[in-house]
């Protein structure tokens, strides 16, 4: 199946920091990508989605100034948490959409401290 | 808005008992749906995939059906082993991209 990368696995920064991460489309192109966040015993809920050369549509409730998201070309798609805060530590994770369906990466687990 | 729901929140059995895990959705025009797996701390692993036109799917152990006129799935595992024990995710497509997840359930197979 197709697989889908993210960098950093994991992350530690102190609170007021910029933190990026990378999803990757490894053997697929993938003109739209989904962001997904998952705090501590809960389930993931998507915050935007990632379109190739446009703007991000994100979810209600989720800041797009503090979550900025660029997908430049159709195999990466990155998020950045602007001045984390110990409330933004959360298993990000990302997915590729193909025509049939879409594959998730591993996830970041960010913390904030 | 799509919403789903899983029941039980958590399950514990013996090893090498069967079981069943339950997945319902309140929006039947759903595009698919799949099962995950996830470990503590880790990331999601795909366990089976169901097309809106198929009614099941099985994957050694594993059975998966969908009944979408009734907005129910349900994951069968078949010979529990401790390994097993993880979060089982249900998520639901409306297209092949965006999904919505249920809450999930944890599952403690015993030694």
């Amino acid at each position: 199946g197709a697989v889908v990368s993210q960098h950093p696995s994991r992350v530690i920064c102190k609170s007021g920091t910029s933190v990026k991460i990378e999803c990757r489309s490894l053997d697929f192109q993938a003109t739209t990508m989904f962001w997904y966040r998952q705090f501590p015993k809960q389930s993931l809920m998507l915050m935007a989605t990632s379109n190739e050369g446009s703007k991000a549509t994100y979810e209600q409730g989720v800041e797009k100034d503090k979550f900025l998201i660029n997908h430049a070309s159709l195999t990466l798609s990155t998020l950045t948490v602007t001045s984390a805060h110990p409330e933004d530590s959360s298993f990000y994770i990302c997915s590729a959409r193909t025509e049939e369906t879409q594959y998730f990466g591993p996830g970041t687990r960010l913390l904030v401290l | 808005k799509q919403e789903v729901t899983q029941i039980p929140a958590a399950l514990s059995v013996p090893e090498g008992e069967n079981l069943v895990l339950n997945c319902s959705f309140t929006d039947s025009a759903i595009y698919n749906l799949q099962w995950f797996r996830q470990d503590p701390g880790k990331g999601l692993t795909s366990l089976l995939l169901i097309q809106s036109s198929q009614r099941e799917q099985t994957s050694g152990r594993l059975n998966a059906s969908l009944d979408k006129s009734s907005g129910r799935s349900t994951l069968y595992i078949a010979a529990s082993q401790p390994g097993d024990s993880a979060t089982y995710l249900c998520a639901v497509a409306i297209n092949a991209g965006k999904s919505t997840f249920g809450d999930g359930t944890t599952l403690t197979v015993k030694p």
